[in-house]
């Protein structure tokens, strides 16, 4: 079946630092990808996707490339700041009605 | 532009009791979903509704129901509440064209089945 497996956290980074959150996905048909952020006392909200191979999703200073080759989705920042603290997850749809998460991965930079 | 409300924030429930969750949907939106999400794990879809009917069922037993009103809000309904039932539970809107794809989420329901 369709699933999405991401980097276990937490993760702790000193403000600047280079930020990667590894995505992996399995699916039957030809998903799109994403990744959505939860920061604190907020619901989640899309950062970015990419609906089919070799798209790059790109937003806030985020990436992340579609790699049907490898399965992959990683995230990736140059350099991340305290405000980027919350958990990201993973997701793929196939269906576009039905959306599969990963089981997040929670992100503390620290100043 | 009003986003995803949920009410109510926080319930206790015992085993076998029912419960309606609420959801009111971002402005606009004539699609809304409802996920389950346990500690420590990403949300699960549970349903999808559309002009109020049915559109895509997740893993779950029939004792989890929906409804959406032609305001195009919605209920999630759990009878016969389980303690692994205990999870903060989302609605998510969105729309049918342009940017379908995009989810808006509230903040949640956190159910705890005692």
């Amino acid at each position: 079946g369709d699933s999405v497996t991401q980097m276990e956290g937490p993760v702790t980074l000193s403000e600047e630092a280079f930020l990667t959150i590894n995505c992996t996905y399995t699916a039957t048909g030809y998903p799109s990808l994403f990744w959505y952020v939860q920061y604190p006392g907020e619901g989640l909200q899309l950062l970015l996707k990419a609906t089919k191979a070799d798209d790059k999703g790109s937003n806030k200073g985020f990436e992340a490339t579609y790699r049907k080759e490898t399965t992959s989705f990683h995230l990736e920042k140059g350099s991340v700041q305290v405000s980027d603290s919350a958990v990201y997850f993973c997701a793929l749809s196939v269906t576009g009605n039905q959306f599969y998460f990963g089981t997040g991965t929670s992100l503390t930079v620290i100043p | 532009e009003t986003g995803v409300t949920q009410s109510p924030t926080h319930l206790i429930k015992t085993r076998g009791q029912q419960v309606t969750l609420r959801c009111s949907s971002q402005s606009g939106h004539n699609t809304v979903s409802w996920y389950q999400q346990a500690l420590g794990q990403g949300p699960q879809f549970i349903f999808q509704y559309y002009r109020e009917e049915e559109n895509g069922r997740g893993n779950f037993p029939p004792r989890f129901s929906g409804l959406q009103f032609p305001n195009y809000s919605s209920e999630l309904n759990v009878n016969a509440l389980e303690l692994d039932d205990s999870a903060l539970y989302l609605c998510a809107s969105s729309l049918t064209t342009g940017d379908y794809e995009k989810l808006f989420f509230g903040s949640g329901t956190q159910l705890s089945v005692l």
